[in-house]
């Protein structure tokens, strides 16, 4: 099972809303992330979690808090977005964080498409 | 810091071949990959060169020069399904997570 799934495929919400946006694998994957990616651009890596601790926050805003409940499960817990945030949010894994800058293949979810109103 | 230029946009027909070049600025470097990305899809990995020189699979090749600090994608026998976003990524300095370029959109027309 090369897949990652991820719940829900979209979402609307106002800027007071929380969410909660979920992923998972069932690789035995050890390292897993989080990009937003805005339409025509590249994904832009938010969050990396190796062996279910976080290891990279590249200066998200605290709106958007990170969680990795068990090797397998990553969520990406929203509050009081902006209407900037609205975007794909891509997560992806891979067999270890110190191998996959190695050309380890990173497997990416098909994305949450986010609307923030 | 990781930098990498790629062209924005490609256009073909089908059946013909397309090379997708990508240059890069990196401090340290480990292997140029690339991603497939189709329109509302998530990025699919295609290739990953460490050494110099072509790496083929199928129909897509893909070649590295590290001491050009450059790498392309080759697309041959185009199809209309090949129309989609293509990204090459370095590694960051640390090896830890991969830097996207811009992408380039491939359209295939009949």
């Amino acid at each position: 099972d090369t897949e990652v799934t991820q719940t829900p495929k979209h979402l609307v919400m106002g800027m007071t809303n929380k969410k909660s946006l979920k992923c998972e694998q069932h690789m035995g994957h050890r390292a897993m992330y989080w990009y937003k990616q805005k339409a025509k651009k590249p994904p832009e890596l938010m969050f990396v979690y190796s062996y279910e601790k976080l290891s990279i926050n590249e200066s998200v805003p605290s709106r958007f808090s990170p969680e990795c409940p068990n090797s397998s499960l990553l969520n990406l817990h929203l509050h009081a977005l902006q209407p900037e945030d609205s975007a794909l949010y891509l997560c992806a894994s891979s067999p270890s964080q110190r191998t996959s800058g190695r050309g380890e293949t990173q497997y990416f979810g098909p994305g949450t498409r986010l609307l923030v109103l | 810091g990781q930098s990498l230029e790629q062209p924005s946009e490609v256009t073909a027909v089908e059946g013909a071949i397309v090379q997708i070049n990508c240059t890069y600025q990196t401090s340290g470097f480990y292997g140029l990959s690339w991603y497939q990305q189709h329109d509302g899809g998530a990025p699919t990995f295609l290739s990953y060169n460490a050494l110099d020189g072509l790496e083929e699979t199928g129909r897509f090749s893909s070649f590295l020069s590290r001491s050009d600090s450059y790498g392309y994608l080759l697309l041959q026998e185009l199809q209309m399904k090949d129309s989609a976003s293509y990204f090459c990524a370095v590694p960051n300095q640390a090896g830890t997570a991969l830097i996207f370029g811009k992408g380039t959109t491939l359209s295939v027309s009949s």
